[in-house]
């Protein structure tokens, strides 16, 4: 079945740097790829989402890439605030009839002022 | 926000009984999902619904149910609350009319079993 790994657990970054987190996968079937933030006591809420006929999206500050050969995919969040603070899920769905979203196990992102 | 409500959003229990979670929608759509969050371990899907009376298992099924008998209203029961069920619970909304679309996410209900 599906199965998608988050790497790293936890990041911290100077404020203005980049961040970058990354998600692999097991199911070559799998064709979304959406990317969830989470804030402290908040619920999650879909910042960026690509599908697998895209290789690249950008929304501003943040970009999502995906190497559907490689089966991973990768948030990028340039010239990071302190507001970028939060907890990073990735999450996929597969072809099957099923539509189950997996998610990731979630990076912690701290961006230091 | 979707129209996503979950009830109670905090609840504390006893080991050994049992206890149900809602999820009620007013978005109409078609896909539900109830998560688990814990420390390290993301959103794990318990159950899923594709339908009234369609629902299918999640990769941390075991000592949950789940019934959907209207579009708007997917519940989530705990037949034995253990200690290892203490969580946050998540519900999710999604519409796939002929193609994937975002899921969102009711707020989140915190239960404590003791």
């Amino acid at each position: 079945g599906e199965n998608v790994e988050q790497h790293p657990s936890t990041l911290s970054v100077q404020e203005g740097d980049s961040a970058v987190i990354k998600c692999t996968y097991s199911d070559s079937a799998s064709n979304y790829f959406p990317w969830y933030k989470q804030e402290l006591g908040k619920r999650p809420q879909l910042i960026i989402d690509i599908r697998s006929n895209v290789g690249e999206k950008k929304d501003q500050r943040i970009a999502v890439t995906l190497n559907k050969t490689a089966k991973h995919f990768s948030l990028h969040i340039t010239e990071t605030q302190p507001e970028d603070s939060a907890v990073y899920f990735c999450a996929l769905k597969g072809m099957d009839s099923s539509y189950k979203l997996i998610f990731g196990s979630g990076t912690r992102l701290l961006v230091r002022p | 926000d979707a129209g996503i409500t979950q009830s109670p959003r905090h609840k504390v229990t006893e080991t050994g009984t049992p206890v149900t979670l809602r999820c009620h929608q007013t978005e109409n759509h078609r896909y539900m999902y109830w998560y688990r969050q814990d420390p390290g371990h993301g959103l794990r899907l318990i159950h899923y619904s594709y339908g009234v009376k369609d629902t299918d298992k999640g990769e941390v099924s075991d000592g949950y149910s789940v019934s959907r008998s209207k579009t708007e209203d997917f519940l989530l029961t705990l037949e034995s609350a253990t200690s290892s069920q203490t969580s946050v619970y998540f519900c999710a909304i999604s519409e796939s009319a002929g193609r994937v679309t975002e899921a969102f996410f009711g707020q989140g209900t915190r239960l404590t079993v003791v």
